[in-house]
């Protein structure tokens, strides 16, 4: 089955604590992205991939880092998480001229 | 920077009720748009999109969208809702000079539908 998968799908932690959350698909899709939801503001992007080794900034990419070591995966690190960072977060990938496909999206809580 | 705006935050409405969703960009370059759907606690789904050609589009569930380059938008419509359509609904906007990868997103706008 196609898909887009994210984990955990909750994380509670503390501001400062290193995290990791990681995004694989199967798709062999190209692109590859991440979004964070806020009520209110809508789907924000962070980061985007175009493939492998090649990422790229989007509207709110401070406080966060990727990588895209594999074109399978595009983990989002967040090395020193604060209370702002709280919110639902999506991963998304697609191929080129193609819509996306969302992973299920995780809900961090930074306290 | 491009910005999409969706006009209404929140709409309620019967059943066999029609819908009309707005949708605006800022961009006056070529645009690929769509709508996407997330019903509650499930992530986007696709509804519909736009890339070139008839600019009246159809999509799921009954939904169509209609692009006028000349208002740039790009409203959803439905002609009878039902209660399963109650989810929260977003524009979307890549624009052709970008990478593909690109996306921006309107903040969305929530519609309950009541039996």
């Amino acid at each position: 089955e196609a898909q887009v998968t994210q984990n955990p799908r909750y994380l509670i932690t503390v501001t400062g604590k290193k995290l990791t959350v990681t995004c694989s698909q199967n798709m062999n899709h190209e692109y590859m992205s991440w979004y964070r939801q806020d009520p209110g503001l809508g789907l924000r992007q962070i980061y985007y991939s175009m493939n492998v080794e090649v990422t790229d900034k989007g509207d709110v990419p401070e406080g966060y880092k990727v990588s895209r070591k594999e074109k399978r995966n595009f983990p989002l690190i967040l090395e020193s998480p604060s209370p702002n960072q709280t919110s639902l977060y999506f991963c998304a990938s697609s191929a080129n001229n193609s819509p996306l496909h969302f992973g299920n999206g995780t809900r961090l809580t930074v306290t | 920077a491009q910005s999409v705006s969706q006009h209404n935050h929140h709409v309620i409405l019967s059943e066999a009720a029609s819908l009309e969703l707005g949708c605006n960009y800022s961009y006056g370059g070529t645009v690929n748009l769509f709508w996407y759907v997330q019903y509650p606690g499930q992530h986007l789904q696709l509804l519909l999109k736009y890339f070139s050609g008839d600019p009246l589009v159809k999509g799921i569930k009954g939904f169509e969208a209609e692009f006028i380059k000349s208002k740039f938008s790009f409203n959803l419509r439905k002609p009878s809702v039902q209660w399963s359509d109650t989810a929260e609904y977003f524009c979307a906007v890549n624009e052709a000079t970008d990478s593909w990868g690109k996306f921006q997103f309107g903040a969305g706008t929530q519609v309950v539908v009541t039996p």
